[in-house]
């Protein structure tokens, strides 16, 4: 089916270990973000790409390390996981940046680090 | 970016119109007005946009007041699928502006 996913759903991994999260998208979006969603925070932005192997810095980066080497893929690796980064993330896309385009979220993972 | 200012919560009975108030009194003329929402457990849906116009989709409602400092989501209709989080947002249209910041928007309940 066409649209934004994300996998896994939901992971638990151990303080220190590196996991990715991937996000596919089917509409050729140029655009796509990652965000991390925190009680008491609401959603802040980690990442984004304007297009393939262009990605730049957004509120929150410590820690992330992203790639974009096709257009509807998007993973975001947590290189060395710490429980601070515990959180829902959530992928998005979008075709343009200016004015009313729209962003579209994948359904997010649930991460937890013990 | 300029900020927005919504009630922490509403309530409303089922198939009875919702009206969700946004204000935004340092809004530049470039801002488009977005309106987000959230159900449990799932990512953000886009809702609908504006300018200056009211606006109108399958979803909702969007009424922009004249000055443009404040606005409202109308769902014409709430089902209890509407119950979410709802994010008023605003998004210069400048090329260079890709984020959505996200307040802490109004979570609406909808009673049966």
């Amino acid at each position: 089916d066409a649209g934004i996913t994300q996998s896994p759903r939901y992971k638990i991994t151990e303080t220190g270990r590196q996991v990715t999260l991937m996000c596919h998208q089917t509409w050729s979006h140029s655009y796509m973000f990652w965000y991390r969603q925190d009680l008491g925070h609401g959603l802040r932005l980690i990442y984004y790409s304007a297009a393939a192997d262009i990605t730049d810095k957004g509120e929150v980066p410590d820690g992330y390390v992203v790639s974009r080497s096709k257009t509807e893929n998007f993973p975001l690796t947590l290189e060395s996981a710490t429980r601070s980064q515990t959180s829902v993330y959530f992928c998005a896309s979008s075709d343009g940046t200016a004015g009313p385009y729209e962003q579209y979220f994948g359904p997010g993972t649930r991460l937890t680090v013990t | 970016d300029a900020k927005t200012t919504q009630p922490n919560s509403m309530e409303s009975n089922e198939e009875e119109p919702v009206h969700l108030p946004c204000n935004h009194s340092t809004i530049s003329g470039t801002d488009y007005i977005h309106w987000y929402r959230q159900l449990p457990s799932q990512g953000p849906e886009y809702v609908i946009h504006g300018l200056t116009s009211n606006v109108n989709n399958r979803m909702a409602s969007l009424a922009i007041a004249e000055d443009r400092k404040s606005s409202t989501l109308i769902l014409h209709r709430a089902t209890l699928r509407d119950a979410a989080v709802y994010y008023c947002i605003l998004k210069n249209s400048g090329g260079s502006n890709y984020k959505l910041t996200f307040g802490k928007g109004t979570l609406l309940t909808v009673n049966p």
